[in-house]
This record gives C-alpha cells, structure tokens and sequence, in this order.
C-alpha cells in the first residue's frame, strides 16, 4: 500500500474552513484516498474517499491533485468538535491481497479553536 | 442500531492470565478486523478474516489468536498477557462490494495488563 505523509498538527478558528493536506506520491493507479477521523480515542469515523475526482459528501471535501500525488480534505466550516485525529490512508477498494486492510500512520491532530 | 459491538469496554488483566475480546457486527459484514492503538500511534492491523472460517495475520499477530464461527462475530483472544498488551483494541467490519466505504468500527476495549 502506498504511504502518506501528513502534517502533526494544525489549528483552525471555529467557523473557518479547515485544509488538511496529504501527500501520496507512490499511490498505485487502482488505490483510492481515504480519510477518517478520531475523535478522543474513539473508534476511527469514515469521512470520505476518492479515486480521482474531487469528491464532496455532507461531512466535508476532497480535492485530489490531477497526478494523484497528493490531496487536501476541507472541513467548510469547522466547529469544536471537529477536533480530533485526521488520518489520510491509501488503499485499494476490495480484494486483491491487501483485502481492504487499513494502514494507519500518524495523522494529523486538528484542534478547532473558538 | 446497526454497528459493531466491542465487550467489555475495559479491563484490566493480571500478567499471564487470559481474556476474550468479543466483536459483533449486524450488517452483515464478510471482512472483519482486529487493530490495536498504542498511546499517541496509529492503529495496527493485528488480525483479520474475509469471511466464516478464514482468517489471516496482520502486522503484529503475536500474542493472539482469532476464529471466526460465524459472519457476525470474530472474537480475539489473548493468551498469557503480557504489559506489552496494554492498549486499545478496535473491532472493525466492512462490506467488500461497497465502494470504498463502509468500514465501521467499534468503540474499542482498553485493556491494561499489570
């Protein structure tokens, strides 16, 4: 599976956008980009994922570079609970050896502020 | 609600001595995983099974073992814990012939080994 790398830490003012940036320069052709979330030691929460089209759902946005090498999550606008642990995975959908499995790395650790 | 279930929340084990983990999923989930999440780390794919009967190892197996009877449950068992085994342990199923998402995870077993 392709890795990622993604920033420690990053802050946002409650109600501004939030941009969480991922690079994934080694993604293979067949491998979406995934982020989930965690929130306080919670169980990871999916957000969203694509494969080369920018993608948007009621939670947030993913815009993936044209070459795929890297994306950016936006939270339009972020509240305090937004706080949490974002993590950016690469993976491909199903099957195949890897079989979905998730490889989690680091993440980056959002905190909203009023 | 439909999800995945982790018992117990939390325990705390004597070294050497064994427990269950039990996961249980109602949405009818083939794949199904075992992560563990250590202080300030990512999540580790400990175990996982792509359907009733087949299971497989993760990157850290050592310590475990799994079974999987049946499509709803997949229970991690821990013989001889050991301090090592201090973490959080999360259960997560998902459906292969989704798109892409669909991984849902539990709220995760904190375990603490003296």
């Amino acid at each position: 599976d392709a890795k990622t790398t993604q920033p420690p830490s990053m802050d946002c003012a409650e109600g501004r956008a939030a941009n969480l940036p991922c690079n994934h320069s080694t993604i293979s052709g067949n491998e979406y980009v995934y982020w989930y979330r965690q929130i306080h030691s919670q169980g990871p929460q999916y957000i969203i994922h694509g494969l080369k089209n920018n993608e948007t759902n009621e939670m947030a946005s993913l815009i993936i570079t044209e070459d795929r090498k890297s994306s950016t999550l936006i939270l339009p606008h972020a509240t305090l609970r937004d706080t949490a642990v974002y993590y950016c995975i690469v993976n491909p959908n199903a099957g195949g050896t890897s079989y979905g499995k998730l490889t989690f790395g680091q993440g980056t650790i959002l905190t909203v502020h009023p | 609600n439909a999800g995945v279930t982790q018992t117990p929340k939390f325990r705390i084990l004597k070294i050497g001595q064994s427990m269950t983990l039990q996961c249980a999923q109602d949405m009818n989930h083939n794949y199904m995983y075992w992560y563990r999440q250590d202080p300030g780390m990512g999540l580790k794919l400990i175990y996982y099974s792509v359907g009733a009967g087949i299971t497989d190892k993760g990157e850290v197996p050592n310590g475990y073992n799994v079974s999987r009877s049946t499509t709803e449950d997949f229970p991690l068992r821990l013989e001889l814990a050991a301090p090592s085994q201090t973490s959080v342990y999360f259960c997560a199923s998902r459906d292969p012939s989704g798109q892409g998402y669909g991984y849902t995870f539990g709220s995760g077993t904190r375990l603490t080994v003296v």
